[in-house]
């Protein structure tokens, strides 16, 4: 099946600092990558969609200045965490679709912890 | 707006038996695709099971299956011989508008 990596996989980080985050699909070109923040005991929450080669179209009420989404290729997309805050810490998970429709692969998912 | 509507929080049963997990969902679209997946404790996303909304058969996977009632819009997925690896957090989605409309889950605890 498609596989879908993360990392890191972990980060703990000062407040203030800037964190980025890899996601690449291994095996497949993934037109579409997805970033979710899922909060303890919740639901996956859309974060952003971005496409190759253009800008992330942010969900409402998500602040694109300080998660800065690149998705420069067909196999990588980073999310950057700008100037962290403690309640910026939580789970990101990454995914990314081949085509218009179809299932999302998932990747492991990165816990952020911001002192 | 399109909603996916997990109604039951958590469940428990004992290993080998047959659990039913509900999924309603809301949708103004004809053609849409159904999903359940499952996030373990390692929290790894994993897709359990998919309908075709046009599809009148019912989906199965090995141990899972779903009923599809498309005209009460409902998708639940039952989990036959259940073995403790399926211990998890059981999200049902709809996909619409190119993306992935979530559930609220249901955590499953499978008992020895």
């Amino acid at each position: 099946g498609a596989v879908v990596s993360q990392h890191p996989s972990r980060v703990i980080c000062k407040s203030g600092t800037s964190v980025k985050i890899e996601c690449r699909s291994l095996d497949f070109q993934a037109t579409t990558m997805f970033w979710y923040r899922q909060f303890p005991k919740k639901s996956l929450m859309l974060m952003a969609t971005s496409n190759e080669g253009s800008k992330a179209t942010y969900e409402q009420g998500v602040e694109k200045d300080k998660f800065l989404i690149n998705h420069a290729s067909l196999t990588l997309s980073t999310l950057t965490v700008t100037s962290a805050h403690p309640e910026d810490s939580s789970f990101y998970i990454c995914s990314a679709r081949v085509g218009g429709i179809g299932e999302q692969f998932f990747g492991p998912g990165t816990r952020l912890t911001v002192l | 707006a399109q909603t996916v509507t997990q109604s039951q929080p958590e469940m428990s049963v004992q290993e080998a038996e047959t659990v039913t997990l509900s999924c309603t969902y809301d949708t103004s679209e004809n053609n849409y695709y159904l999903f359940w997946y499952k996030q373990p404790p390692s929290r790894q996303m994993i897709l359990v099971i998919r309908q075709e909304a046009y599809k009148q058969q019912n989906a199965t996977e090995n141990r899972f299956s779903v009923n599809f009632q498309k005209a009460a819009k409902s998708f639940s997925l039952k989990i036959s011989d259940s073995q403790l690896g399926d211990t998890a957090m059981y999200f049902c989605a709809s996909y619409s508008n190119y993306q992935l409309i979530w559930g609220a889950g249901t955590k499953l605890i499978i008992k020895p």
